[in-house]
């Protein structure tokens, strides 16, 4: 069965640089959850997205913003990347009607230098 | 203060043996109840959802204790298989929070031979 992808898979940045990670839900899916883990910490929620619309914000930076865009894809812009933003960026994708099921796409590692 | 508070282990296991952890959750609006294993460097996979009847799933027993806002996850004959981080994990539905989930910090548990 199709999964969430995520790319890149790895990602090396210096500080005060830029990235955009993407995430292709599973076919079907509306709504796309990002979150972020930390070494050694939970995932926290960033952001997500229901039919294109922003539907919940978590602890998303001002430095960060993200879309989704007509075929349900979604990207997560960073910009002026700090060394704290070296962290696991997961995508999950769920159905609207049924929010309680959220499956995790492998995410993005993401190296701040 | 974490919404969802976990001990973090680890719990070394001898393979065979029956482990158990629990979780607490602070927000008594929350509706729905999971846990989720983690693999080191790997995305969250649902294991299974919590409901207050008990439920079970193979060798994994989750209880839900709405009363008194704790989860639990047992295991019985424990697998090497079974090593990895647990994850205690809240869904809030509420104008304020649409489907986000709120991530415990995780018990590890360590199966030994």
């Amino acid at each position: 069965a199709a999964g969430v992808i995520q790319s890149p898979r790895h990602l090396i940045k210096e500080k005060r640089e830029t990235a955009t990670l993407k995430c292709y839900p599973i076919p079907r899916h509306d709504t796309v959850y990002w979150y972020q883990q930390g070494p050694g910490q939970d995932p926290q929620f960033l952001i997500s997205f229901y039919e294109k619309m922003q539907s919940d914000k978590g602890s998303i930076p001002d430095r960060f913003s993200a879309q989704q865009f007509s075929d349900y894809h979604s990207e997560l812009n960073m910009s002026s990347l700090e060394l704290g933003d070296s962290a696991l960026y997961f995508c999950a994708s769920s159905r609207y009607g049924d929010l309680e099921t959220q499956y995790f796409g492998p995410g993005t590692r993401l190296l701040v230098l | 203060r974490k919404e969802v508070e976990q001990d973090p282990g680890p719990f070394n296991v001898p393979e065979g043996a029956t482990v158990a952890f629990n979780c607490t959750y602070s927000n008594s609006a929350s509706q729905s109840f999971f846990w989720y294993r983690q693999d080191c460097r790997k995305e969250p996979k649902l294991l299974m959802s919590v409901y207050s009847s008990g439920n079970e799933d193979g060798r994994f027993t989750a209880q839900l204790n709405r009363a008194s806002q704790y989860i639990s996850l047992l295991i019985r004959d424990s697998k090497l298989s079974d090593s990895a981080t647990y994850l205690c994990v809240v869904l809030s539905l509420t104008t304020d929070s649409w489907g986000k989930l709120q991530f415990g910090a995780g018990t590890q548990v360590v199966v030994t031979p």
